[in-house]
């Protein structure tokens, strides 16, 4: 497997836009959890899903910030409006809750937002 | 939400000295791993624990699951340039509400000197 894929790796937009990040889990793992990190605050889990369904979003931010998973294989993270504060790496994360086959993580999206 | 204090925030050793950092938590957990970020990648694990008074080694890294089911420590023998990077630890409750999720430390920044 190649592991858990995000794209884009960088990204850099005007405050206002919208971002869109997207993530393509491990085939078989049924948690994906979406992160944000910076130097401030370190890794924040923003919400993580079960089977494709939302468990905990507590951690989102704003309403600006959202996330689908559609379906096993897909997850999007959204940010609409963008702001400047927005800015920092976005991982995604896929598991399955069992011995040995702990979280891996994607390598990440590093969002500047101008 | 569940703490975790981890210590040192950040280490700078020469080449071959051991290395140790250990977490804690507010609350008991049932998984403790341990992961490394290397820049501009997303952590990677290095160590799973699964059971109170459990050690562990991976190479030259051993981690320990305290009794208490609140604390970790992680450490490296001989210590050489490419460890460098940022250690997290990460709990896991494994119940209820909060099944799946991973609470994160906010890492020691470790620097080695050759």
């Amino acid at each position: 497997d190649a592991g858990v894929i995000q794209s884009p790796r960088h990204e850099v937009t005007e405050m206002g836009q919208e971002v869109t990040l997207r993530c393509k889990p491990i085939s078989g793992h049924d948690y994906l959890f979406w992160y944000r990190q910076t130097m401030m605050r370190g890794l924040e889990l923003l919400i993580y899903f079960n089977n494709n369904v939302p468990i905990d979003d507590s951690g989102m931010p704003e309403d600006r910030f959202s996330a689908k998973m559609p379906n096993a294989s897909f997850s999007t993270l959204k940010i609409q409006p963008s702001e400047p504060r927005d800015s920092a790496v976005y991982f995604c994360a896929s598991s399955l809750i069992r011995a040995d086959t702990e979280a891996f993580f994607g390598q990440g999206t590093r969002l500047t937002v101008v | 939400g569940q703490q975790l204090n981890q210590s040192p925030q950040s280490m700078f050793i020469q080449e071959g000295e051991d290395v140790s950092m250990n977490c804690t938590s507010s609350s008991i957990f049932n998984t403790w791993l341990w992961y490394k970020q290397d820049p501009g990648e997303g952590p990677v694990l290095l160590i799973a624990l699964y059971k109170a008074g459990e050690l562990t080694s991976n190479g030259r890294l051993t981690a320990q699951f305290g009794i208490t089911r609140k604390d970790s420590f992680l450490n490296i023998s001989a210590s050489i340039p490419s460890d460098v990077g940022i250690y997290f630890c990460a709990g896991r409750a494994d119940r209820g509400s909060t099944l799946g999720r991973l609470y994160f430390g906010r890492g020691t920044q470790l620097t080695v000197w050759p």
